[in-house]
């Protein structure tokens, strides 16, 4: 089973641009995640997305948003590149069975964005 | 919302020793706890979870406990090698898979 993909990998952006990430998740995993990493940041929340809804969100502007497809596909998109955006976007999917149990998020390999 | 906090942020062992990574987090409905493993330039990789209604799950030389009285939950780590020097993430979440990471530990295990 092909695990979770991002693309694309590398990104270099200048600032007040916009980017947009995508995501795939594992086959049959419905609920995709996002998430920011910084040096010494750890892993913020961005949002996370269950059937083309997004469910939960995290405390970033509204320059950050996101969509799911049918497919499960997931993007982001950030608007008006900042500086302090640079970092490594991860996404994540689960299969999200329902509230009773919860399943393990695998983590794609990452998009690094750059903003110069 | 949900709030993790995590200490230390870094740990220094020598191998062989144990390493013990803390957690607390605030929202009393959460009810899935997990921790990953992130190696240099690699994703994060789940190494073991523990839910709300078990208060200690072993896993060879990893162990983790969970107090949900007390709103903590802990990573143990027995008779560590080098490849286990990483950063160590804990995550928190409710029914509505809204997951909440700690910061992180950076553990150096010295051969």
């Amino acid at each position: 089973k092909a695990g979770v993909t991002q693309t694309p990998r590398y990104l270099i952006k200048t600032r007040g641009q916009q980017v947009t990430l995508s995501c795939s998740p594992i086959s049959g995993h419905r609920s995709v995640s996002w998430y920011q990493q910084t040096p010494g940041q750890g892993l913020q929340f961005l949002f996370e997305y269950f059937s083309e809804t997004q469910r939960n969100k995290g405390n970033f502007p509204g320059r950050f948003s996101g969509r799911q497809f049918s497919n499960s596909r997931s993007e982001m998109n950030v608007s008006t590149l900042e500086l302090g955006d640079s970092a490594l976007y991860l996404c994540a999917s689960s299969r999200d069975p329902g509230p009773v149990l919860h399943n393990e998020q695998f983590f794609g390999p990452g998009t690094r964005l750059t903003v110069l | 919302g949900e709030n993790v906090e995590q200490h230390p942020s870094t740990l220094s062992v020598q191998e062989g020793d144990s390493a013990v990574i803390k957690c607390t987090y605030s929202d009393s409905a959460s009810n899935y706890f997990p921790w990953y493993k992130q190696e240099l330039g690699k994703r994060p990789q789940l190494i073991i979870d523990i839910r709300s209604n078990v208060g200690e799950k072993k896993d060879q030389r990893i162990a983790v406990t969970l107090n949900k009285t007390a709103k903590h939950f802990s990573l143990h780590i027995t008779e560590t090698q080098p490849e286990d020097s990483a950063v160590y993430f804990c995550a928190a979440s409710t029914n509505n898979n809204d997951m909440r990471f700690g910061a992180g530990t950076r553990l150096t295990v010295k051969p």
